[in-house]
């Protein structure tokens, strides 16, 4: 297997751009997970889906952050509009019971 | 509440040298412990896991870690040290609820080693 799979790697963007970051989880995982690391807070989880249905949200920052997994093999994080706080490295990570495994992550800058 | 200490930010050791990464949590329960790592621009692997039974545990690249409920510790160790091993660490204990394991991760330990 592949591996979570992210894209993009890396995403330079403006300050009040949308900013859309994708994921693909490993194929029969059912659970798929957003983090957030930063050097002041560390990891941190954004939110969690369960067979596709978002199942705890309460780690997103604010309502500027959206994520969706319309199907079982791909999700997104949207961040609209950015700041330049949200600059930081975002994963994805997915799992069929105990063990999570991370993507490569997204690094995003917002100037 | 649930949250996970690694008192050390940064440790260097020599190539060959023995590494011991700290680990202390606070969790009411016997938690799920995970120990991941993270080499530059990389995710995070995950280097071993407890769940229960034996309390030294071994995982992958020589690294092994032992719980130790009186002292709420979980600390990694690794007999030999390689170059390759210069990376982030981190604990994390899991959670289980409602079917999964929500992971608390530490502040993460930076080991840098030197030739």
């Amino acid at each position: 297997d592949a591996g979570v799979i992210q894209s993009p790697r890396h995403e330079v963007t403006e300050m009040g751009q949308e900013v859309t970051l994708r994921c693909k989880p490993i194929s029969g995982h059912d659970y798929l997970f957003w983090y957030r690391q930063t050097m002041m807070r560390g990891l941190e989880l954004l939110i969690y889906f369960n067979n596709n249905v978002p199942i705890d949200d309460s780690g997103m920052p604010e309502d500027r952050f959206s994520a969706k997994m319309p199907n079982a093999s791909f999700s997104t994080l949207k961040i609209q509009p950015s700041e330049p706080r949200d600059s930081a490295v975002y994963f994805c990570a997915s799992s069929l019971k105990d063990e999570q495994y991370f993507g490569p992550g997204t690094r995003l800058t917002v100037t | 509440a649930q949250s996970v200490t690694q008192p050390d930010i940064h440790i260097t050791v020599s190539e060959g040298a023995s590494l011991e990464l700290r680990c202390n949590y606070s969790y009411g329960a016997t938690p799920y412990l995970f120990w991941y790592v993270q080499s530059p621009g990389q995710g995070l692997q995950l280097l071993l896991k407890y769940f229960s039974g034996d309390t030294l545990v071994q995982g992958i690249k020589g690294f092994e870690a032992e719980f130790k409920r009186s002292q709420s510790s979980f600390n990694l160790r690794k007999p030999s040290v390689h170059w390759s091993d210069a990376a982030e660490y981190f604990c994390a204990v899991g959670l289980f609820s409602g079917g999964y394991n929500k992971l608390i991760f530490g502040a993460g330990t930076r080991l840098a080693v030197h030739p």
